[in-house]
């Protein structure tokens, strides 16, 4: 149980285009879910908690207007990285749990790359 | 500033050695500290410690936690070419938030 998807797994685009990532969870409902960033040999930072019907809290230092949070349905919570550059490339990860107090699951991950 | 230091950063060892993973922390309002093994993709779910002294074992792999002294260690034994990973600590506070350690690399050679 507890299974986190995410798609894509892998974009290339040019700059200046926006991309979508899904973070869904697969065999439980979320109200919460987490989106974290991880640039080459460093480890995981969270960037901002995605909250079921009501805005996203960010992290300090990270964009708002440019990393647009969605979190429409219990199941469903979506990244969009707006007119994206090339320091934007890097591997994006969400995670939810199913109870409080259980560990988070993570999702298989979105390496995005800009060009 | 709540921060997590894993220690050592990387680690290189042969198969069958045994190795310690270690994870300090200062994190106001903690709740639980989870280890997690990353391999290519997104991280899999180790442990969670939430109470001193109890070791959590799973196969090869144990974890205990000291939350006088905040930190905690995970033991590998009998280490395999398919630990080859990075082992990543966190820890929860009562925010729901996970602060991730730097990460600690294992690579064992046949």
């Amino acid at each position: 149980g507890a299974v986190v998807s995410q798609h894509p797994s892998w974009v290339i685009c040019k700059s200046g285009t926006s991309v979508k990532i899904e973070c869904r969870s697969l065999d439980f409902q979320a109200t919460t879910m987490f989106w974290y960033r991880q640039f080459p040999k460093q480890s995981l930072m969270l960037m901002a908690t995605s909250n079921e019907g009501s805005k996203a809290t960010y992290e300090q230092g990270v964009e708002k207007d440019k990393f647009l949070i969605n979190h429409a349905s219990l199941t469903l919570s979506t990244l969009t990285v707006t007119s994206a550059h090339p320091e934007d490339s890097s591997f994006y990860i969400c995670s939810a749990t199913p109870q409080p107090y259980q560990p988070q699951h993570f999702g298989d991950g979105t390496r995005l790359s800009i060009l | 500033e709540d921060k997590v230091v894993q220690s050592p950063l990387s680690l290189v060892v042969h198969e069958g050695d045994t190795v310690t993973l270690n994870c300090s922390y200062e994190v106001t309002n903690f709740r639980s500290l989870l280890w997690y093994k990353q391999e290519k993709k997104a991280p899999t779910f180790l442990f969670m410690l939430t109470s001193s002294g109890i070791e959590k074992k799973s196969g090869r792999l144990s974890s205990i936690l000291d939350k006088k002294e905040l930190f905690s260690i995970l033991n590998i034994t009998a280490t395999q070419t398919g630990d080859s990973a990075i082992y990543l600590c966190a820890v929860e506070a009562n925010t729901d938030k996970l602060i991730f350690g730097t990460g600690t690399r294992l690579q064992v050679f046949p």
